[in-house]
């Protein structure tokens, strides 16, 4: 199993919903990173997660909170976005930081 | 001035051509990367380099880290092939040394 999954593939939400994006891999990589993609703009880092424990936060707001229960899962969950949050959520796995990423194919996000 | 650089940012070919984008590079890195991502789609990982040149099909890339300089080439080139191609380089600063992308090559292939 070489593929990063990303559920939803499309999320419509209100600015006071709660939602949850989630990220799988089974290819044993021990770090896990959220992207947020802007259209015609390249990827943005959010997060870094490495050996389970959250090494990067790009300085992301509060509203946007990274959980990773296992090894071979990353939520992002998502409170009270603003519609300029509406973009592209691109989740990667690597097997080391730093190293050679696999991308999911991402959640597409609208926040109405 | 970005520290990853692409060229062109936007390339329309004709089917069959052969086609090069270049992308440079400011810092030290460990690795380049090049990514393609279709229309709306999500990113797929094309080459990981450090050195010399390396073959997928059709595709081929190179890298000359004297010159921090990268080059990814389509031989024979399809509609298909029309997606953005990033270039993006693993750092050697840092300390979790994730990706710093440059800022696309949008290719359209014609028909």
């Amino acid at each position: 199993d070489t593929e990063v999954t990303q559920t939803p593939k499309h999320l419509v939400m209100g600015m006071t919903n709660k939602k949850s994006l989630k990220c799988e891999q089974h290819m044993g990589h021990r770090a896990m990173y959220w992207y947020k993609q802007k259209a015609k703009k390249p990827p943005e880092l959010m997060f870094v997660y490495s050996y389970e424990k959250l090494s990067i936060n790009e300085s992301v707001p509060s509203r946007f909170s990274p959980e990773c229960p296992n090894s071979s899962l990353l939520n992002l969950h998502l409170h009270a976005l603003q519609p300029e949050d509406s973009a592209l959520y691109l989740c990667a796995s690597s097997q080391e930081a730093g190293t050679g990423h696999f991308f999911g194919p991402g959640t597409r996000l609208t926040v109405t | 001035k970005n520290e990853v650089e692409q060229s062109p940012q936007n390339l329309t070919a004709q089917e069959g051509e052969f086609i090069t984008i270049n992308c440079s590079y400011s810092v030290g890195i460990s690795a380049l990367h090049w990514l393609q991502q279709h229309p709306g789609g999500g990113i797929v990982s094309l080459f990981m380099l450090s050195s010399g040149k390396k073959k997928h099909g059709r595709l081929i890339a190179t890298i000359n880290i004297q010159e921090k300089h990268s080059s990814l080439h389509i031989t024979a080139s399809h509609p298909r092939d029309s997606a953005v191609y990033i270039c993006a380089v693993t750092s050697l600063s840092g300390s979790a040394r994730q990706l710093t992308f440059g800022s696309g090559t949008q290719l359209t292939v014609l028909p």
